[in-house]
């Protein structure tokens, strides 16, 4: 069975370092593109990027280019998403989840909640 | 790229069909059949329902069904029920190299 398991939630400060993890299994995790995408608190999906686990050749939507850091650790089928300095409008839910050829989206992780605040 | 446009709200009563309508560009929607799916309830993660315009993934009811025409996807709910109520949102190929994905901006479905 496919599982795409992320991290628990994190409450941060302005300004302080955060990466969360996805970690894959029940299929080839270096076989296939892990997305990344994020659902502010009310909103819709927004497509932040993705990275192929096989040789960590990344891609970013040009919104989220600088702002994050998508990687991933083959030898434990884990992605990861990072900020270096976190803000008050990274308050969001993100996702992870297995990309295959058309843009399709066939497993999701249960999102990891995201909390910036003061 | 632009998100893809999407009513906000739609509504329907128990047994009835819904269409909900999802309108890119030629350079996404149009241009080819890469478009998907997703039903969002409450606190939960996304669910492929709908991929490559009109195919369902295994489990997926038959009651859903994906059609395209020209730059505009729709997906249709038959025979509603209570537990189809959630948040559904269309995405696209955009057709870079970077293996881009656009999402609409999601429709909410309100079961009478």
């Amino acid at each position: 069975e496919v599982q795409l398991v992320q991290s628990g939630a994190e409450v941060k400060k302005p300004g302080e370092s955060l990466k969360i993890s996805c970690k894959g299994s029940g299929y080839s995790f270096t076989s296939y593109w892990i997305g990344w995408v994020r659902q502010m608190p009310g909103k819709g999906l927004e497509w932040m990027g993705i990275i192929y686990p096989g040789d960590s050749d990344t891609r970013y939507s040009p919104s989220f280019q600088g702002q994050v850091t998508i990687s991933a650790d083959k030898s434990i089928s884990t992605a990861y998403l990072q900020w270096s300095s976190l803000k008050a409008s990274d308050t969001a839910m993100y996702y992870c989840a297995r990309l295959l050829v058309g843009a399709i989206l066939d497993y999701w992780g249960q999102g990891t909640l995201v909390t910036v605040s003061s | 790229q632009s998100a893809l446009t999407q009513p906000p709200s739609a509504s329907g009563s128990p047994g009835q069909s819904v269409t909900i309508s999802c309108t890119g560009t030629s350079s996404d929607v149009g241009g080819y059949n890469y478009v998907s799916w997703y039903q969002q309830h409450p606190g939960k993660a996304p669910k492929l329902m709908i991929y490559e315009v009109s195919k369902r993934p295994s489990g997926v009811p038959d009651r859903f069904s994906g059609s395209k025409s020209g730059n505009t996807a729709s997906l249709t709910v038959s025979g509603l029920q209570a537990e189809d109520e959630a948040d559904y949102y269309c995405s696209s190929y955009a057709g870079s190299n970077n293996l881009d994905v656009v999402f609409g901006g999601g429709t909410k479905l309100t079961v009478l």
